[in-house]
């Protein structure tokens, strides 16, 4: 089965750094790969998500890169603001014609973002 | 509307209770999905419901029994449950046909087991 490894377990930057948080998965099968953001208390939320057939993918401050041959995607967050502190799960699904297969979490990254 | 509704938010029980928990979501996802999530990890799946057949079972005991009554509600029975069963409980929806994929997760009902 699926199993996803996520790094670092924790992040503290400077308001205004970048943070990168990387995963790496071992079912060359998986096709899709969301990132969660899951504030105290609060459920997970989806920030982005990529596909297989894409290397890249941006929207604003956020973006996620992907490597299929090295099994590897990576989310990158430019500009940190301290509302970006939250724990920020990985995840790699196989996903065909839109049917959901077993999302598999990686075990998070906890980012903090000092002001 | 995007929300998934999940009752009750908190939830105090005994080993010998029999509870359940409730998820509705009016998105038209056939899809639903209860995980589980211990504190500081990730969300453990535990059952999906595909056009209300159970099509997984994560091998979840059986003092925790899914029900999907229609399109729109999942419930999650819980009986002689554990202290280690204590958790947030999250459902999930996600539509399977011409969908993205996204997970919608409700705010989760937080079961602690006495």
């Amino acid at each position: 089965g699926e199993n996803v490894e996520q790094h670092p377990s924790t992040l503290s930057v400077q308001e205004g750094d970048s943070a990168v948080i990387k995963c790496t998965y071992s079912d060359s099968a998986s096709n899709y790969f969301p990132w969660y953001k899951q504030e105290l208390g609060k459920r997970p939320q989806l920030i982005i998500d990529i596909r297989s057939n894409v290397g890249e993918k941006k929207d604003q401050r956020i973006a996620v890169t992907l490597n299929k041959t090295a099994k590897h995607f990576s989310l990158h967050i430019t500009e940190t603001q301290p509302e970006d502190s939250a724990v920020y799960f990985c995840a790699a699904s196989l996903n065909y014609g839109g049917s959901q297969g077993n999302l598999i979490f990686g075990k998070g990254t906890k980012l903090s973002v000092k002001p | 509307d995007t929300e998934v509704t999940q009752t009750p938010k908190h939830l105090v029980m005994g080993m010998t209770n029999k509870k359940s928990l409730k998820c509705e979501q009016h998105m038209g996802h056939r899809a639903m999905y209860w995980y589980k999530q211990k504190a500081k990890k990730p969300p453990e799946l535990m059952f999906v419901y595909s056009y209300e057949k159970l099509s997984i079972n994560e091998s979840v005991p059986s003092r925790f029994s899914p029900e999907c009554p229609n399109s729109s509600l999942l419930n999650l029975h819980l009986h002689a449950l554990q202290p280690e069963d204590s958790a947030l409980y999250l459902c999930a929806s996600s539509q399977p046909l011409r969908g993205t994929g996204e997970l919608f997760f409700g705010e989760g009902s937080r079961l602690t087991v006495l």
